[in-house]
């Protein structure tokens, strides 16, 4: 069965550094793969998509790219801030739009 | 006010009663999803409806039942629930109509449910 891996633990940054978050997957050849933030006790919010044929996405502080080869996608926050601290969830899909969520890695910006 | 509003945000209930989490919406949606999220675990998909009409079993839908009432409605009902059934359920929309085809899910604030 599909399976979606990120990083169970705690990643802690200090403040202006550049926060990477993996999204590794297996059994599965998604065609896109969204990309979400969620705050405690908050649904997530959508952040960005990247289709297989993109290799990066770009939007303000935020770039995720898209390896098919390695079946891996990379979610980077460049001069984070305290701000950004929260969960960010991973999810492939493909077809009509149902992703399936990853258990999402937590960040945590350090002042 | 809300684009995607969950009843009841906190609810209490015993092993063996019947429970309804109501989501309503006023993005003119025409997709809508019921989601499960446990500590430490993904987001799991319970059912999901295309369009009124139209309502699919999800990776866990044993023990629950929805109904799509309206397009801007879509309800959860757990008949007899029980003690692993406490989570915090999403209701999540998205517009397949929408010209940016991103397939964007809208999330509401979320139903934190404990069965005792």
């Amino acid at each position: 069965s599909q399976k979606i891996e990120q990083n169970s633990e705690a990643l802690n940054i200090q403040e202006g550094k550049t926060a990477t978050l993996t999204c590794n997957y297996t059994n599965y050849s998604p065609a896109y793969l969204q990309w979400y933030r969620q705050d405690p006790g908050r649904g997530p919010v959508f952040l960005l998509l990247i289709r297989e044929n993109e290799k990066e996405k770009r939007k303000e502080r935020l770039k995720v790219t898209f390896d098919t080869t390695l079946k891996q996608s990379l979610f980077h926050i460049t001069a984070s801030q305290p701000a950004d601290s929260a969960t960010y969830l991973c999810a492939p899909g493909r077809g009509s739009y149902i992703p399936t969520f990853g258990r999402g890695t937590s960040l945590i910006v350090h002042p | 006010d809300a684009d995607v509003t969950q009843t009841p945000r906190n609810r209490i209930t015993k092993t063996g009663k019947r429970i309804m989490l109501e989501c309503s919406q006023t993005k003119g949606h025409d997709r809508m999803y019921w989601y499960r999220q446990d500590p430490g675990l993904g987001l799991q998909l319970i059912y999901y409806s295309f369009d009124v009409k139209d309502i699919n079993k999800g990776e866990i839908s044993d023990g629950y039942s929805v109904s799509r009432q309206a397009q801007a409605k879509f309800s959860l009902s757990l008949e007899s629930a029980i003690p692993n059934q406490t989570a915090l359920y999403f209701c999540a929309t998205s517009d397949s109509t929408s010209g940016s085809n991103t397939g964007e899910l809208f999330f509401g604030e979320g139903s934190r449910l404990t069965v005792l």
